[in-house]
């Protein structure tokens, strides 16, 4: 059972566009998302992350929004640069539990 | 480096054999978290520890994995009789007990059972 789902396996944008990275999960208990990039053969590198109290957080080029309802996230890179080229996955938390959840996820290409 | 630091990154093993990682967390951290990952997946929990006390445990530790964090500091992963299902990346994590602590990921071992 994937509670955690990124659909595209993968997106290409020009270099300068704005990258919109999309992840669902069904687990209504999840209250704490992040969001990592991966690069080949290294470990995940936390990049930003929104508590379910929010609906919107931001860091310098990367936003996270969160639709609670919909159970719906999803990370804005903007511009976009040929170093975000990764692989990103999104994560989720219950509250009071340290295991994360992780979705399948998103090669990103950012065309020069 | 003041980050996550994992040995070996790299390790090939014959099937049957006992293998070993070693993980030593950022100092100041005492959650340390497993994780492992397989190609096209993203990474599976293993187990984590607060300080030296192992709180949790995935049903993906068989009984041939054993995870250990005698003092509190740096962990052993050891997986015994490897099989070639055991082939992935484990990763190694760690975080401080506060509300909405971030994990910080290690750069991995990867294990190949041949």
């Amino acid at each position: 059972d994937q509670q955690v789902k990124q659909n595209s396996p993968s997106l290409s944008v020009q270099e300068g566009r704005i990258s919109i990275l999309n992840c669902d999960y069904t687990n209504s208990m999840f209250d704490y998302f992040l969001w990592y990039k991966k690069y080949p053969a290294e470990g995940p590198t936390f990049l930003i992350s929104i508590s379910s109290i929010k609906d919107k957080n931001e860091d310098g080029r990367f936003t996270v929004f969160l639709n609670k309802s919909a159970k719906h996230l999803s990370l804005h890179i903007v511009p976009s640069q040929p170093g975000d080229s990764a692989v990103y996955f999104c994560a989720a938390r219950k509250f009071g539990n340290e295991k994360l959840t992780f979705g399948t996820g998103t090669r990103l290409t950012i065309i020069p | 480096d003041t980050g996550v630091s994992q040995n070996p990154r790299h390790k090939i093993t014959k099937r049957g054999q006992n293998v070993t990682f070693r993980c030593d967390p950022i100092s100041e951290h005492n959650r340390l978290y497993w994780y492992r990952q397989t190609l096209g997946q993203g990474p599976e929990f293993l187990t984590y520890f607060q300080n030296e006390a192992q709180l949790e445990k995935s049903r993906l530790l068989s009984d041939r994995f054993s995870a250990e964090r005698p003092k509190g500091s740096f962990s052993t992963l050891e997986i015994q009789r490897t099989e070639q299902g055991d082939s992935a990346m484990y990763l190694c994590a760690s975080s401080m007990a506060l509300s909405g602590n971030t994990i910080y990921f290690g750069e991995g071992s990867w294990l190949t059972v041949v």
